[in-house]
């Protein structure tokens, strides 16, 4: 079964306060992506990264960053929280080439005050 | 920009009756996915056109016309269990490598 985890599941932060949330895949997966997810606007894509090192831009970007430092790891940061990032964040992990399938982690849900 | 379509929003069963979930996307697609969500849980793959073949548990089966935009997800016989929101997927810019775009899903409710 593959596996996503994201660290921390939950969080509550201070507006302008910087928000770091992990995620760790064992599937070997080559691409890996930052959700999140909102009443009334459901996913969106915020980053994605196909390799090491090297992450672009998805729907929603203004606000993230986004860092790819090994295959396995993917983290999405947010240098000055505000409150309108409010929302729950879902990693995923996919590989196109063997099944387009996207594998989720449990989320990390984020309240910014 | 893309968009994905789902009816109806909500959904209430009794246990043992069937459903439809309806998709509807901006774009023709030669295949498009189904996801389940538990309230605050994970997204769980379900169904990945045009693998018609793979169902689960034999009561979920989806079916679309390859010259259409638009995909139904059927439940037989539904059960509690099923309760949950249901989304729909298609590929991000029409590209599975840059992800899937999805819609705001159908939350069913299946009472006793």
């Amino acid at each position: 079964e593959a596996a996503v985890t994201q660290s921390p599941r939950s969080k509550v932060a201070v507006t302008g306060g910087k928000v770091t949330l992990s995620c760790h895949q064992t599937n070997n997966h080559d691409y890996m992506y930052w959700y999140r997810q909102d009443t009334g606007h459901g996913l969106r894509l915020i980053h994605y990264s196909y390799v090491a090192d090297s992450t672009e831009k998805g729907d929603i970007p203004d606000g993230y960053k986004a860092s790819r430092p090994s295959q396995e790891n993917f983290s999405l940061i947010l240098e000055l929280a505000s409150l309108s990032q409010t929302a729950v964040y879902f990693c995923a992990s996919s590989d196109p080439g063997a099944g387009n399938t996207l594998y989720f982690g449990e989320g990390s849900r984020l309240i910014v005050v | 920009g893309q968009q994905v379509q789902q009816s109806p929003a909500s959904l209430v069963l009794q246990e043992g009756e069937n459903a439809e979930l309806q998709c509807t996307y901006s774009t023709t697609l030669n295949s498009m996915q189904w996801f389940y969500q538990r309230p605050g849980g994970r997204l769980v793959s379900l169904l990945y056109s045009p693998s018609w073949a793979e169902q689960r548990g034999g009561r979920l089966t989806s079916s679309a016309a390859s010259n259409e935009s638009r995909s139904s997800l059927h439940i037989s016989s539904s059960q509690i269990t099923d309760s949950g929101t249901y989304l729909c997927a298609i590929p991000y810019r029409n590209n599975y490598a840059q992800g899937l775009t999805f819609g705001l899903g159908t939350r069913v409710s299946v009472f006793p």
